[in-house]
């Protein structure tokens, strides 16, 4: 098993410009998140799913759009880049409560 | 609204001296506790949750909910050990977890 598989690993954008990050996983799990790490700030819940066809914002979801048309894979997509946006991004799985199985992140640079 | 605190940014031991990473946190309801660490160039991963009640690689914590605490222990640091550990919080039957701002560990030789 893969478990939690993210794409691209690095990523360089321009301010304006739009992108989606992939999180794919092959454990059938029902719930899937994307979080943001900063310096200082820990890690901090953008959007998450509790399966397919569901999602829901979390603590910082300005910028970003997500769907979930399978049970496997969960975009992220930013619409228009922000320097504000950069930040390394980690994709997460679970079976059950508390116990998240994280993907190798995708730094971001917006610039 | 739940929140996690983690006091320390860093914390440097030296190799065989006891670790204490800190954490408190804010809830209402039955709180679910957990410790991820993350070491260099690995995935995020889950060390240990409060209601196991073991000792993962040596380290162990007790959940106070008397002093909201849930710090992580253990009797004599190793060099790898070494690692950003985040103490995260969820609520009873939910999915969603609260991280703190994380603890970078160095374990001096």
């Amino acid at each position: 098993n893969a478990g939690v598989t993210q794409t691209p690993k690095f990523q360089v954008l321009k301010t304006g410009q739009s992108m989606t990050l992939q999180c794919a996983q092959d454990m059938n799990h029902e719930y899937m998140s994307w979080y943001r790490q900063d310096p200082g700030m820990g890690l901090r819940l953008i959007h998450y799913s509790v399966g397919a066809g569901i999602t829901d914002q979390g603590e910082v979801p300005n910028g970003y759009n997500v769907s979930r048309s399978t049970t496997e894979d969960f975009p992220l997509r930013l619409l228009s880049a922000a320097p504000s946006q950069t930040s390394v991004y980690f994709c997460a799985s679970s079976y059950t409560t508390g116990e998240l199985f994280f993907g190798e992140g995708s730094r971001l640079t917006v610039l | 609204a739940q929140r996690v605190t983690q006091p320390e940014k860093l914390l440097s031991v030296f190799k065989g001296a006891p670790v204490e990473l800190k954490c408190n946190y804010s809830y209402s309801g039955s709180p679910e506790l957990f410790w991820y660490v993350q070491y260099s160039r690995q995935r995020l991963q889950l060390l240990l949750r409060h209601i196991s009640r073991e000792s993962i690689k040596g380290f162990t914590a007790d959940l106070n909910k008397g002093e909201t605490s849930f710090h992580l222990k253990k009797p004599f640091a190793q060099e790898e050990d070494s690692a950003m550990y985040y103490c995260a919080l969820g609520g009873a039957g939910s999915y969603q977890l609260t991280f703190g701002k994380g603890t970078k560990l160095s374990v001096i030789p």
